[in-house]
């Protein structure tokens, strides 16, 4: 059974500072991977969605990269800000099932002005 | 604006009294899917649906049920609610390999 594991579950970095969030998985016979943000009491919104083909995705300050036989991706954020606090969840898609989706359980990242 | 819809957003309801959890997509995906967010367990997949009339279990479907009759909307059931099924609930939506759109969520309490 796929595993998803955020490390660390929480983050606190001054603004300013790159922002480095690991997310690993066990199986990496994966179809994508999707990083996620979401704020307290609200629902996640999509940041990237990296397709198993890929090596990395970017969008602005966001950089995702996958290694699919290690089992790893990490989402780099540049010059944090304080907007960017929020908890970050990546999410792995089986390629046997169009809609399995298996989550990890998030790093809560706070930047400090 | 594309958009997924739950309702309600908030609801405290008592054991064994049946609810519906509203769901609508106004961006013609194909894909559906329910999940609930428990501290500690993270986001667990309920069920999810591929298209109309095509649905699937997730991780932990028991004590709920789903309906797709139409594309846009995929609502939860829960027949006979119990106090373990109090739960931040979300839906999402996605078009094939394209990124997935979630509802503002719904949380209930089932006292």
């Amino acid at each position: 059974k796929q595993e998803v594991t955020q490390i660390p579950a929480a983050l606190s970095v001054p603004e300013g500072e790159n922002l480095v969030l690991n997310c690993s998985f066990t199986d990496s016979a994966i179809y994508n991977l999707q990083w996620f943000r979401q704020d307290p009491g609200k629902g996640l919104t999509s940041l990237l969605l990296i397709q198993s083909s890929q090596r990395e995705q970017t969008s602005g300050r966001l950089n995702a990269s996958l290694d699919k036989s290690s089992g790893r991706s990490t989402l780099y954020i540049a010059a944090s800000q304080p907007g960017d606090s929020a908890t970050y969840l990546c999410a792995v898609k089986a390629p046997d099932s169009w809609g399995k989706l298996q989550f990890g359980a998030g790093t809560q990242v706070v930047v400090t002005p | 604006e594309a958009q997924v819809t739950q309702n309600p957003r908030y609801l405290i309801t008592v054991t064994g009294k049946k609810l519906t959890v509203t769901c609508s997509q106004n961006m013609n995906h194909e894909y559906m899917s329910w999940y609930r967010q428990d501290p500690g367990l993270g986001l667990r997949q309920i069920y999810y649906s591929m298209n109309v009339e095509v649905t699937d279990k997730g991780d932990v479907p028991e004590g709920y049920k789903v309906s797709r009759k139409e594309k846009r909307n995929f609502p939860l059931i829960l027949e006979s609610p119990s106090p373990n099924q109090t739960s931040l609930y979300f839906c999402a939506s996605a078009g094939r390999n394209q990124p997935q759109h979630f509802g503002d969520g719904t949380r209930l309490s089932i006292l």
